[in-house]
């Protein structure tokens, strides 16, 4: 039982470029969520999908999008990358919306 | 008036001691409350979750929740240095117009003291 899994660790990006963040958990769990984690201003969250099929804004979406691919993936997208979106990115999943586990994270820059 | 307060911290104790950390809430409606703890580096990990009024102990961990005064805290018994990590109090309540959403303190740096 591997958990919540994301890819990759750490990614280096130029500004303007884009990239998909990856997660998929085997947990059979219904919800998902996209996080970021800043210095001093914890976790907020980005995106969230509360079943398959649906996904819904959190605190923070602006120049993010997702796609629930199935039950176990949800894929956070950055069209154009930008500095200010240099951040730790955290995916999660629980069955219900109450107890969420956490992946181990991507380390993102942007240059 | 931030949702979820924690002091930053560090909060720094000496081995064998008890160390406390307190959460407040802004939300009366709140139902489910976490605690999260985060080693530098890594990804937050559960460590208790508490939903009624009162006190519920695991092990050397005792959350207290008290609803009227918004506030839950964790008390970690017998802290070790490897209890060293960051704190991170959630609140599932309705905020900002979306319900059911997981809101995070900004987390509390304990530091274990050998």
């Amino acid at each position: 039982n591997a958990g919540v899994t994301q890819t990759p660790k750490f990614q280096v990006l130029k500004t303007g470029q884009s990239m998909t963040l990856q997660c998929a958990q085997d947990m059979n769990h219904n919800s998902m969520y996209w996080y970021r984690q800043d210095p001093g201003m914890g976790l907020r969250l980005i995106y969230y999908s509360a079943s398959e099929g649906t996904t819904d804004k959190g605190e923070v979406p602006n120049g993010y999008n997702v796609s629930r691919l199935n039950k176990r993936e949800f894929s956070l997208r950055l069209e154009s990358a930008a500095p200010s979106q240099t951040s730790v990115y955290f995916c999660a999943s629980s069955f219900d919306t109450d107890t969420q586990y956490f992946g181990p994270g991507t380390r993102l820059t942007v240059l | 008036q931030k949702e979820v307060e924690q002091n930053s911290g560090p909060l720094s104790v000496p081995e064998g001691a008890i160390a406390s950390l307190n959460c407040t809430y802004s939300d009366r409606g709140s139902q489910s409350f976490f605690w999260y703890r985060q080693y530098s580096g890594k990804s937050p990990e559960l460590i208790m979750f508490i939903y009624s009024n009162g006190d519920k102990e695991d092990g050397r961990f005792t959350a207290q929740l008290n609803k009227a005064s918004q506030y839950v805290s964790l008390l970690i018994r017998d802290s070790q240095p490897s209890d060293s990590a960051t704190y991170l109090c959630a609140v599932k309540g309705d905020y900002g117009g979306a319900t059911n959403k997981l809101i995070f303190g900004t987390g509390t740096l304990l530091a274990v003291q050998p």
